[in-house]
């Protein structure tokens, strides 16, 4: 069975960090590109960034670009997403997503609060 | 950015009638490589993630009931609930994932009448 767990959300202050991790299980992670997609409360689906299957090609929203960094550990079978600089509009459930040529597989999310 | 849009914002349906959602993309979703529409429906019940219920524009995912279907292609593309039932209450986004950035529609909530 696939599954895809994400962690690490919480509360932060403004300007602060938080690394999420996704973790992977029921699928050899290296054979997918992964995205991480997030919805604030209340909200709708906004895509985040993408990481490919083997880590060399990272693209993100203009909204996050030079703060947030995804990442991929295959031996793990991980995904990761670094989040620098945070802002009260950064507050949202991020899902992790596995992508088969489409979105097929989505994690429960997590949640993460950016107030002071 | 290509931009999704969907209609209507919300829908009430009594049980066991139709229910249809339109998405509208800003570009064609058509992927030439693979002759198909790069277009997902998905359901979101309340504290839960996506579903995806049809990917391709018309290809239905494993498990879900066949009183969903997708349809269209190039920018226009429609959902169909045949038979609302009481567990379908949620709210429904379509998503193309041509290229990045993915975009999403802002969403129809579907409730019963």
């Amino acid at each position: 069975e696939v599954k895809l767990v994400e962690s690490g959300g919480g509360l932060v202050q403004p300007g602060g960090s938080l690394r999420l991790s996704c973790a992977a299980s029921g699928f050899i992670l290296s054979s997918n590109w992964m995205h991480w997609v997030r919805q604030a409360p209340g909200k709708g689906l906004v895509w985040v960034s993408r990481i490919n299957a083997d880590g060399s090609s990272t693209i993100y929203a203009d909204s996050v670009k030079g703060r947030f960094t995804i990442s991929r550990d295959n031996a793990k079978n991980t995904l990761y997403l670094q989040m620098n600089s945070l802002r009260a509009e950064d507050t949202a459930v991020y899902f992790c997503i596995r992508s088969s040529g489409y979105p097929d597989y989505w994690g429960q999310g997590t949640l993460v609060t950016v107030a002071s | 950015d290509i931009v999704m849009t969907q209609s209507p914002d919300s829908l009430a349906v009594s049980l066991g009638e139709r229910a249809t959602i339109n998405c509208k993309s800003s570009q064609s979703v058509l992927s030439s490589s693979k002759n198909k529409d790069c277009l997902a429906w998905f359901q979101q019940k309340p504290g839960q993630p996506p579903k995806v219920l049809i990917s391709w524009a018309s290809t239905r995912e494993s498990g879900v009931p066949d009183r969903f279907s997708g349809s269209g292609s190039g920018t226009d593309f429609t959902l169909t609930i045949s038979s609302l039932q009481p567990e379908d209450v949620a709210v429904y986004y379509c998503q193309h994932y041509y290229t990045t950035p993915w975009t999403f529609g802002q969403g129809t909530k579907v409730e019963v009448k």
